[in-house]
């Protein structure tokens, strides 16, 4: 079955560590997507990327950076720069035009 | 752009009871709009989307929401709740215009069935 696979699920960092959070769809989807969630905030967009080697900036995207260098895969790393890091991650895909999103089961990221 | 706000952080229910969550959008377009339903600690699930046609729109699993272009809103509703039913529920909103796809998500609103 196609879908999107985040992974580590749950992921602990040191505080001044560059963490990466792993996303893979198998969907064909040409869009991907990262966005943060934290408790009464909603969805907020980090970084989005429509086409292979190309990627803009989210709402929020410093202290972020992410790459895009197969179709499949939209790896988000979450640099020493980002204060507050500790979030719930979601990664996203969607067919261009559909307006429709497929998640992933999310990566709960904590700082320690 | 575009923008969406959830009327209700947190909505307590009754099992059996009917419910309705409010979702406004924002926008100098038309849209496309769509409902998600988050279970803890997992991803968003599509509930429900908008896209053209007929203004109401149903799931598979009972709920129904209509877009009322006058009044800009896109409210989610169910006739009788489950205790499964309790979950967050995300309203979201996407430009037609738009040729990036990103949605624009509210704060989203708790729904707490209680037996």
């Amino acid at each position: 079955d196609g879908g999107i696979t985040q992974s580590p699920k749950y992921l602990f960092r040191k505080e001044g560590q560059n963490v990466t959070l792993s996303c893979e769809q198998n969907l064909n989807h040409d869009a991907m997507y990262w966005y943060r969630q934290d408790p009464g905030q909603g969805l907020r967009l980090i970084y989005y990327s429509q086409i292979v080697n190309d990627f803009q900036k989210g709402d929020i995207a410093e202290g972020y950076s992410v790459s895009r260098e197969k179709k499949e895969s939209f790896p988000l790393t979450v640099t020493s720069a980002q204060k507050n890091p500790t979030a719930f991650y979601l990664c996203a895909s969607s067919r261009q035009g559909d307006g429709g999103y497929t998640f992933g089961s999310g990566t709960r990221l904590t700082v320690v | 752009a575009q923008s969406v706000t959830q009327l209700d952080s947190q909505v307590p229910v009754f099992e059996e009871a009917p419910v309705e969550l409010r979702c406004n959008y924002s926008s100098s377009v038309s849209v496309y709009l769509f409902w998600y339903v988050q279970y803890p600690n997992q991803g968003l699930q599509l509930l429900l989307k908008y896209l053209s046609g007929s203004t109401l729109v149903e799931s598979i699993n009972g709920f129904e929401a209509e877009f009322n272009k006058s009044q800009t809103s896109f409210h989610l509703r169910k006739p009788s709740v489950h205790i499964s039913d309790t979950a967050e529920y995300f309203c979201a909103v996407s430009g037609l215009s738009s040729n990036t796809g990103k949605l624009i998500f509210g704060q989203g609103t708790t729904l707490q069935v209680k037996p």
